[in-house]
């Protein structure tokens, strides 16, 4: 099974419109942590935002926010006044500290997000 | 400032030829991971190393092996170059923590094509 799903098809915003970027993860650890990173067409990983499984708060960081729902385990990315700079594929991750908290991130297909002007 | 740099950024081979893309790391991380992106199936992790003379085999290991000799190097070999392995790959580091929102930072990815 996989551990971390995005199923939308390519995404299409309105520039200055806010947009959701769904992620479902799967895990029977009860300690993770869940990341969105971003590649835009130059090819660069760049961090996002971070959500701990304890976190009480949902994270925020600037125009991106995760709308953490623990119960339904998913974690969707929410963009705020979208700029055409976030054009590009974004990526959910996750790492689960049963394997130590060390290792690895296992990702999403990822989703592809334009913004129209 | 410190960084991540892989090495080559392109390159074409031709099937059956030992390729080694080089990853090196000034961060002065102990873990280093290698993934390949391929169209409709995201990052998927090929090997990874928490240490020196430490290696590990991800989901998508087989025909790929890795050394860890030192700190800043994670250098990624394909033995017998196949169409298969045609594909982009990240290198990444990350800090020895025990918390679980370590970032992880990635290298800007090697265009590998094998013909």
């Amino acid at each position: 099974a996989q551990k971390i799903t995005q199923t939308q098809p390519g995404m299409f915003v309105q520039e200055k419109e806010a947009v959701t970027l769904d992620c479902t993860y799967d895990t029977s650890d009860p300690s993770y942590g869940l990341f969105w990173y971003k590649q835009p067409s130059s090819g660069e990983m760049i961090f996002l935002i971070y959500q701990g499984s304890y976190d009480q708060q949902n994270a925020t960081e600037g125009r991106y926010s995760l709308n953490f729902q623990k119960a339904r385990k998913s974690a969707n990315l929410v963009i705020s006044a979208s700029q055409l700079g976030d054009s590009a594929m974004y990526f959910c991750a996750m790492r689960e500290a049963g394997t130590g908290a060390n290792s690895k991130l296992t990702f999403g297909k990822g989703i592809t997000l334009s913004v129209r002007p | 400032d410190a960084e991540i740099t892989q090495s080559p950024r392109h390159k074409i081979t031709e099937t059956g030829r030992q390729v080694t893309l080089a990853c090196h790391q000034t961060w002065n991380h102990n873990n280093m991971f290698w993934y390949r992106q391929d169209l409709g199936h995201g990052l998927r992790l090929i090997h990874y190393s928490y240490g020196v003379q430490d290696t590990n085999k991800g989901e998508v290991s087989d025909g790929y092996s890795v050394s860890r000799s030192n700190t800043e190097d994670l250098p990624l070999t394909l033995e017998s170059a196949a169409s298969s392995q045609t594909s982009v790959y990240f290198c990444a580091s990350s800090e020895t923590r025990t918390a679980l929102n370590t970032e992880a930072f990635f290298g800007q990815g090697t265009r590998l094509t094998v013909v």
